[in-house]
Parts: structure tokens; C-alpha cells; sequence
């Protein structure tokens, strides 16, 4: 169980182009979704937090109007990340909290995008 | 300081061997501890989810907490080429908040 697919799982574009990427929860509901970047031999680093039929609340140094999330379902997060640049070569994961009760829930991760920009 | 450290590795062991995985932590508020493992070019997948201190085993995997001295510990038992990944711990103050990350050791089991 707690599956998450993130989709594509490798994109290469040229520069300027904006690319969308796809995470899904395909056996449960999960009102939260979250966003991270990975550099080589680095942490995950948290980009954005995204809730369902709301706004995400992104981390400092994030800009919201480069990366745009939508949350539109309990089961769909969408980070686009708009006009790439080279600098935004990474590795992107998604990963999404089952919804329930108690002592809380950890979080499940997609297997990640790797964006390359041209 | 950060506050999730862990050593960055390569740790190498042959096939069989017990391994042991550690991070230390800064913050006194992390109450709920993780270990992920993360082959390369993929995403993590949870191993351990543990709540506050002490012990728990699932299998071949032991997760430790020792809150008194801000310290975690992962155990794998009878290690084998497939354990070959990076290890990251992760932890937070409430089971719906923000999760901090340490940097992961990358564990490479030998036949």
C-alpha cells in the first residue's frame, strides 16, 4: 500500500519552456502533498507544501511564481515549473501524507523527476 | 549547525554483516523519527516510522531512538547487495509537521 507516482519520471527542454509534473496518490487520499529538490550527495530540500483546495505554502528563498503548484484533488498534485532555466536541473520529488488519525502519519515519495534544461 | 547530522559515508561491509546507521539531531522538540532508503535515480521508501524513544523491529531492520542524548540509530541484520543504497534519516516535531532531513549514507554491501 501508499503508493505515489510521479510522472514523467525524466524530462529534457530547452530553455524557456515550462514543463509540468505530476504526482498522484494511487491508494489512498492525501490532503497534503509536498514538494522537494534534490542536488547531488545533498538533503532533500523542501520546496513547497501543497493542500488540497488551497494555496501551497512555499519555503523561504521558493519562488511561488516560477514554481506554480496545484492541488486540485485528494489525489493529484501538480508542480509546474514555468520558463526553465539551466539552473533548474534537478531531481524533483513529490511525496504525499496519507490522511488519518492519531499519533500522524509519515510521508510516501514518488520516485522523482530528473528536469534537465538545455 | 544543522540540525539533522549524518555521516555522509561510503560505508562498505560484506555480505552478512550487521550495519549500523546513526544520525544526531539538535532540536529536543523532534518527536517522531524516520528512515528512508533511497536506491540511485529513485525516490525514497519509508523503512521505519517510530514515535518518541526506544526500539522497533520489523525484520531484518532495527530502529533506535535515544532521545536523552538526541541520537538515532538504524540496524540491518544479515546485510545483503540488495540493502546497497543511501540511507536518509528524517524527523519531526508533530506527525503532521514539517520533516527535516539529514544529508543520507550511502551503504554499499559487498558479496
Amino acid at each position: 500500500g501508499a503508493v505515489v507516482s510521479q510522472h514523467p519520471s525524466r524530462v529534457i527542454c530547452k530553455s524557456g519552456t515550462s514543463v509540468k509534473i505530476e504526482c498522484r496518490s494511487l491508494d489512498f487520499q492525501a490532503t497534503t502533498m509536498f514538494w522537494y529538490r534534490q542536488f547531488p550527495k545533498k538533503s532533500l530540500m523542501l520546496m513547497a507544501t501543497s493542500n488540497e483546495g488551497s494555496k501551497a505554502t512555499y519555503e523561504q528563498g521558493v519562488e511561488k511564481d516560477k514554481f506554480l503548484i496545484n492541488h486540485a484533488s485528494l489525489t493529484l498534485s501538480t508542480l509546474t515549473v514555468t520558463s526553465a532555466h539551466p539552473e533548474d536541473s534537478s531531481f524533483y520529488i513529490c511525496s504525499a501524507r496519507e490522511n488519518g488519525q492519531g499519533l500522524g502519519q509519515p510521508q510516501h515519495f514518488g520516485d522523482g523527476t530528473r528536469l534537465s534544461i538545455l | 549547525q544543522k540540525e539533522v547530522e549524518q555521516d555522509p559515508g561510503p560505508l562498505s561491509v560484506p555480505e552478512g554483516a550487521i550495519v549500523s546507521l546513526n544520525c544526531t539531531y539538535s532540536n529536543s522538540a523532534f518527536q517522531y523519527f524516520m528512515w528512508y532508503r533511497q536506491y540511485s535515480r529513485k525516490g525514497p521508501e519509508l523503512l521505519m516510522y517510530t514515535y518518541s524513544s526506544g526500539n522497533k523491529e520489523d525484520g531484518r531492520f532495527t530502529a533506535q531512538v535515544d532521545k536523552s542524548s538526541k541520537y538515532i540509530s538504524l540496524f540491518i541484520r544479515d546485510s545483503q547487495p540488495s540493502d546497497s543504497a543511501t540511507y536518509l534519516c528524517a524527523m519531526s516535531v508533530g506527525g503532521y509537521q514539517k520533516v527535516t532531513f539529514g544529508t543520507g549514507t550511502k551503504l554499499q554491501v559487498i558479496p
